[in-house]
């Protein structure tokens, strides 16, 4: 099975502060993603991407940057964190555009 | 409007019973899908994907795709309480390359014992 993990799996932050999320996967894959979930939106796309070093914008990047300096690794970093950042965000790795992606057990934000 | 409906949006069934579960793209782009679960508490994970007409079946469970009118459904037979979860819909593009999934908001599954 896949293994994606992230850390911290929870954490409270201020507003204005910086917070960032960790990805780590172990699949080998090239494609690598963030999401945010929140009741009555499902899972969002914030930001991906399909090669170390390279960061593509998702469906809501405002307010978000992402990192991937290697193949394993993606994160996601909120410069000014606000109220409106909480939620739980999901890292997802897959081996192709098209194939199965794998999720981490999700990161608990509370921006207080 | 969200481009992946999903319905119901809750639904209970009783052990060993048949949970059907509906999904309607709105966006003739997105038309190949994915059923993923997600328990309390864990992330999402995939169940299975369909791109072509018809049904496509894996255990317990079938997908079956109607790619004129952008409809999935999935079917459980012999629902077991593990099955409890929230299920989404999910769909991507046919054209391009980014992988992007649009999950619709799901639907909370309960099999009663």
């Amino acid at each position: 099975e896949a293994a994606v993990t992230q850390s911290p799996r929870s954490k409270v932050a201020v507003t204005g502060g910086k917070v960032t999320l960790s990805c780590h996967q172990t699949n080998n894959h090239d494609y690598m993603y963030w999401y945010r979930q929140d009741t009555g939106h499902g899972l969002r796309l914030i930001h991906y991407s399909y090669v170390a070093d390279s960061t593509e914008k998702g469906d809501i990047p405002d307010g978000y940057k992402a990192s991937r300096p290697s193949q394993e690794n993606f994160s996601l970093i909120l410069e000014l964190a606000s109220l409106s950042q909480t939620a739980v965000y999901f890292c997802a790795s897959s081996g192709g555009y098209q194939d199965t992606q794998y999720f981490g057990p999700g990161t608990r934000l509370l921006v207080l | 409007q969200q481009k992946v409906q999903q319905s119901p949006e809750s639904l209970s069934v009783p052990e060993g019973g048949m949970a059907s579960l509906n999904c309607t793209s709105s966006d003739r782009n997105f038309q190949y899908f994915w059923w993923y679960r997600q328990h309390s508490g864990e992330g999402p994970k995939a169940l299975m994907s369909i791109f072509s007409d018809g049904d496509k079946k894996e255990g317990r469970f079938t997908a079956h795709l109607n790619k004129a009118s952008l409809h999935v459904s999935l079917h459980i037979r012999d629902s077991q309480p593990s099955d409890s979860a929230l299920y989404f819909c999910a769909a991507t593009s046919i054209t391009g390359n980014t992988g992007k999934l649009i999950f619709g908001l799901g639907t909370t599954l309960q099999v009663q014992p």
